[in-house]
């Protein structure tokens, strides 16, 4: 596709449950980010992927998140056992080069803990 | 640690006026300074991309500045539209995972017709 895209665009689930948001990002970018974006907060960083490299995940809140991303393109988010805090807007971005170049969002995924 | 931040948080102006959001940075070894646009509900759209050896660049009626000395840049939108209403977020980039790209909170912008 042209752009960034996510999936599911909204997801309500029950607390304690798992979920997996997806990220396809666009062909031939190397560098794959995951954001969480709060009511009325900054983004906040999660997980870095770049090319084949070992990802960093120094900013997962926890241990009841993780991601993988397969063959260097798509990207699926876990959060374990969810809980009503993890609610937020979870969105992807791919960039060709890095840091150095220009970031594309997805639309995120909407996520609600209830 | 990378700080950024947007004065001011929110601003509205009546259509047609040209406006200036203030974006400030902590640590002047930026790699980049980018603009973002979020519309209610969205994801963020890149707007502008300035990289450390500029001091700006121009997309139509945007323009957005970098002083890495005094740690700002601004982005100066020219003959606003009630279009150009969304949240308008900087980023500075430091270069690599978890530094790379530090967000401010926003500014809320909204142009009255």
């Amino acid at each position: 596709g042209a752009g960034v895209s996510q999936s599911p665009s909204n997801k309500v689930t029950e607390k304690g449950k798992d979920v997996e948001l997806r990220c396809d990002p666009i062909s031939g970018h190397t560098a794959l980010y995951w954001y969480r974006q709060s009511l009325g907060q900054g983004l906040e960083f999660l997980i870095y992927f770049q090319g084949n490299s070992a990802p960093d995940k120094s900013g997962l809140p926890s241990d009841r998140f993780s991601a993988e991303r397969t063959g260097g393109s798509v990207s699926t988010l876990t959060i374990q056992r969810t809980q009503q805090e993890d609610s937020a807007v979870y969105l992807c971005a791919s960039s060709r080069s890095g840091d150095r170049g220009r970031f594309f969002f997805g639309s995120g995924t909407r996520l609600t803990v209830v | 640690k990378q700080e950024v931040t947007q004065i001011p948080a929110a601003l509205s102006v009546p259509e047609g006026e040209n406006l200036v959001l203030n974006c400030s940075f902590t640590d002047s070894a930026i790699y980049n300074l980018q603009w973002f646009r979020q519309d209610p509900g969205k994801g963020l759209t890149s707007l502008l991309l300035i990289q450390s050896s500029q001091r700006e660049q121009t997309s139509g009626r945007l323009n957005a500045s970098l002083d890495k000395s005094s740690g700002r840049s601004t982005l100066y939108i020219a003959a606003s539209q009630p279009g150009d209403s969304a949240t308008y977020l900087c980023a500075g980039g430091l270069g690599g995972g978890a530094d790379g790209l530090t967000f401010g909170k926003g500014t809320h912008l909204i142009i009255q017709p």
